[in-house]
């Protein structure tokens, strides 16, 4: 299977914490997105980092990519309890035309 | 600018019925992708579509579902016989032509559920 894995599964955390979400692939890649779900909703798109790049910014979000490693994380700072949902990564792999989406990390912010 | 609109947004079906599932992809959009979600799953990739072509329908399974994207009108997902391991959300996703990217704009998706 092409799918990436996200670790963790869960994550619960207070407001103010920092989360922090890895997501490993397989493939070689042309970019890797980010992408975030509520409970019952389409996915929407957060932030997209080239292969060529190593570190992006959106905002409170963080995201670097480890192309030796075939690793990405997300880091979103001073969370909110509005940030609970669901965070998928997704690669658009070399030669082909698709998204290839990770499992997700189910992100819980408590007030 | 209306986005990705799909429909209908819940669907009950009885094993052996036929189930369709719509999607509009963002004005000025000509690239759809079929994508579905088990509960607590993420998504796994059915289909793409551009108009009047089928791209790449390996993740499909070979019978029972035909996905079509006509010169007019909305990209229909089609699930004959259902059985109750189609129950899943169904999420539709549109790009530009000449995206680059593969950045994708989702739609709400559509939940069968197969009794």
């Amino acid at each position: 299977s092409q799918q990436g894995e996200e670790d963790p599964q869960a994550l619960s955390i207070q407001e103010g914490e920092n989360a922090t979400m890895n997501c490993s692939y397989k493939t070689s890649i042309n970019n890797l997105q980010w992408y975030r779900q509520n409970s019952g909703r389409g996915l929407v798109h957060l932030i997209l980092i080239r292969s060529n790049e190593r570190e992006k910014h959106s905002g409170r979000l963080r995201v670097t990519l480890d192309t030796s490693k075939k690793s990405s994380s997300l880091l979103i700072t001073a969370s909110r309890a509005a940030d609970t949902a669901s965070y998928f990564c997704a690669t658009l792999n070399t030669g082909f035309q698709k998204l290839v989406f990770g499992t997700g990390t189910r992100l819980l912010v408590s007030p | 600018n209306a986005g990705v609109m799909q429909n209908p947004r819940h669907l009950v079906r009885r094993r052996g019925q036929e189930a369709r599932l719509r999607c509009s992809p963002m004005k000025g959009h000509s690239h759809v992708y079929w994508y579905r979600q088990l509960p607590e799953e993420g998504l796994k990739f059915m289909v793409y579509l551009q108009k009047e072509n089928i791209i790449d329908e390996s993740g499909m399974p070979k019978e029972r579902f035909s996905a079509e994207f006509p010169k007019e009108g909305p990209s229909i997902l089609r699930i004959q016989q259902v059985v109750r391991g189609d129950s899943a959300a169904y999420f539709c996703a549109s790009s530009t032509q000449d995206s680059q990217t593969g950045e994708l704009f989702f739609g709400e998706g559509s939940r069968l559920t197969v009794l």
